[in-house]
């Protein structure tokens, strides 16, 4: 079955760029989306479709999508932005998760 | 403004059944492609399945770790999707969570239900 690869730890400073990667056999095939998951509440989709942001969601998210590896990359990041991400791909079959990053602001 | 408000959680011995539910408002429900996620206590997010939208035939897909054991249906009447799961295992435990879901994206979620399979 198809997997994806997320480190499972993030350390950035304030104001830092945050890069999350995903990695899965050609990946860029495919749509990735990402969630954004705080502790006791529902997962917030991030960004959809690679690279498209719902509204809403603050322009210091932004997603790539090439080869085997999905970004996302978060600018100027915020203590706010603490969070699990997730990626997700789709290409029309099953719907599949990353195992997920734990990003630290500190 | 799109709402899931989900229902029907709780405690189940091993073996037991339970349906969960996802009322929908917002959007027209029976145009929607719905899923279900699940995340066991502490680890990561699952897709367990969805159901595509009524003129899209309404026909359900699953993961294989819970296929024949779950059952994806919908209540466009109702509005309503639902979660109808048998012979649970305590590896079943965790929060549910129901969502729409937009070419492959899933943009709105249920508050999530707790599944607590265990004797």
């Amino acid at each position: 079955s198809y997997a994806l690869t997320q480190p499972s730890s993030l350390s950035v400073s304030p104001g830092q760029t945050a890069s999350i990667t995903c990695s899965g056999d050609t990946l860029g095939h495919k749509y990735t989306s990402w969630y954004q998951q705080k502790p006791g509440q529902s997962p917030v989709l991030v960004i959809h479709q690679d690279d498209r942001r719902p509204s809403g969601i603050p322009e210091r998210f932004s997603g790539s999508n090439s080869g085997n590896t999905a970004t996302l990359t978060i600018s100027g990041t915020q203590a706010t932005d603490e969070a699990d991400y997730y990626c997700q791909a789709w290409d029309s079959g099953p719907v599949v998760f990353g195992g997920g990053t734990k990003l630290t602001v500190l | 403004e799109v709402h899931l408000v989900q229902s029907g959680g709780g405690l189940v011995k091993p073996g037991g059944s339970l349906r969960l539910s996802c009322a929908a408002s917002g959007f027209t429900f029976s145009d929607a492609w719905m899923t279900w996620v699940r995340q066991a206590p502490g680890k990561g997010l699952e897709w367990v399945g969805r159901i595509k939208s009524t003129p899209d035939g309404a026909a359900a897909d699953y993961a294989a770790p819970m296929a024949g054991r779950v059952t994806i249906s919908r209540d466009d009447s109702k509005s309503t999707l639902y979660l109808q799961m048998h012979s649970l295992k305590t590896e079943d435990t965790g929060t549910y969570f129901c969502a729409t879901e937009i070419v492959g994206a899933l943009p709105h979620w249920g508050q999530g239900t707790l599944v607590t399979a265990s004797s």
